[in-house]
């Protein structure tokens, strides 16, 4: 396995497009993760799944981002109606079960213009 | 509230200098405390961990130890080189499963 994959790596958009990203987590984890980060802070938490249920979101995530994980593989991110605030580093992260360690992807670096 | 106060950088020192990057947090239970690195152009790796008071995570000549009495848990490391030259984040994993990461401290080796 090589590890959590995201893609794409680099988006740029309009502001007012939607957008989606796609995270592939390391396939035995049941857990997964998506994180914001902006620059010069560290990773702020979005939302995570156990398997295909959405556990946990935070009150970062407003009603324009919605988080799916349908067969409790892989997950997407869709930002509808982007905003110049939007732009960030989104990072996805898998784990196998509670307090371990979360294996995080590259990230998928969004420019909204 | 959660919380994470990471010493603020850059940080640069010459190779085989010792490194302290201080952390502190405020955490509602008792965290799992968590180091991880950045190296350029790479994703984030768990370079440490402590799971319990006085637990000490160590990893690469890199030691942190979970102190609960001053809720700090800061990275030393004795002699750095310059691979070592990242960005390091202080980050409490809470006992709703989300991390609380710092801001991250960039440190810089230089021969």
């Amino acid at each position: 396995d090589t590890g959590v994959s995201q893609d794409p790596r680099h988006k740029i958009t309009k502001r007012g497009q939607n957008v989606t990203f796609r995270c592939d987590p390391i396939s035995e984890h049941n857990r997964l993760y998506w994180y914001r980060q902006t620059l010069g802070q560290g990773p702020e938490f979005l939302t995570y799944f156990q398997n295909e249920a959405q556990l946990e979101k935070s009150r970062l995530l407003s009603d324009r981002f919605s988080a799916e994980r349908p067969k409790g593989s892989f997950s997407t991110l869709e930002i509808q109606r982007t905003e110049q605030g939007d732009s960030a580093m989104y990072l996805c992260a898998s784990s196998l079960g509670v307090y371990n360690e979360q294996f995080f992807g590259p990230g998928t670096r969004l420019t909204v213009l | 509230g959660n919380s994470v106060t990471q010493m603020e950088g850059p940080v640069t020192l010459s190779e085989e200098a010792f490194l302290t990057i201080n952390c502190t947090y405020t955490a509602t239970g008792y965290p799992s405390l968590f180091w991880y690195v950045q190296y350029p152009g790479e994703g984030l790796q768990l370079l440490l961990k402590a799971t319990k008071a006085d637990d000490k995570g160590s990893n690469k000549g890199f030691e942190a130890t979970y102190r609960k009495e001053t809720t700090s848990f800061h990275l030393e490391k004795g002699s750095v080189q310059v691979s070592d030259s990242a960005v390091y984040f202080c980050a409490p994993l809470n006992t709703g499963n989300q991390f609380y990461f710092g801001t991250g401290t960039s440190l810089t080796v230089i021969p």
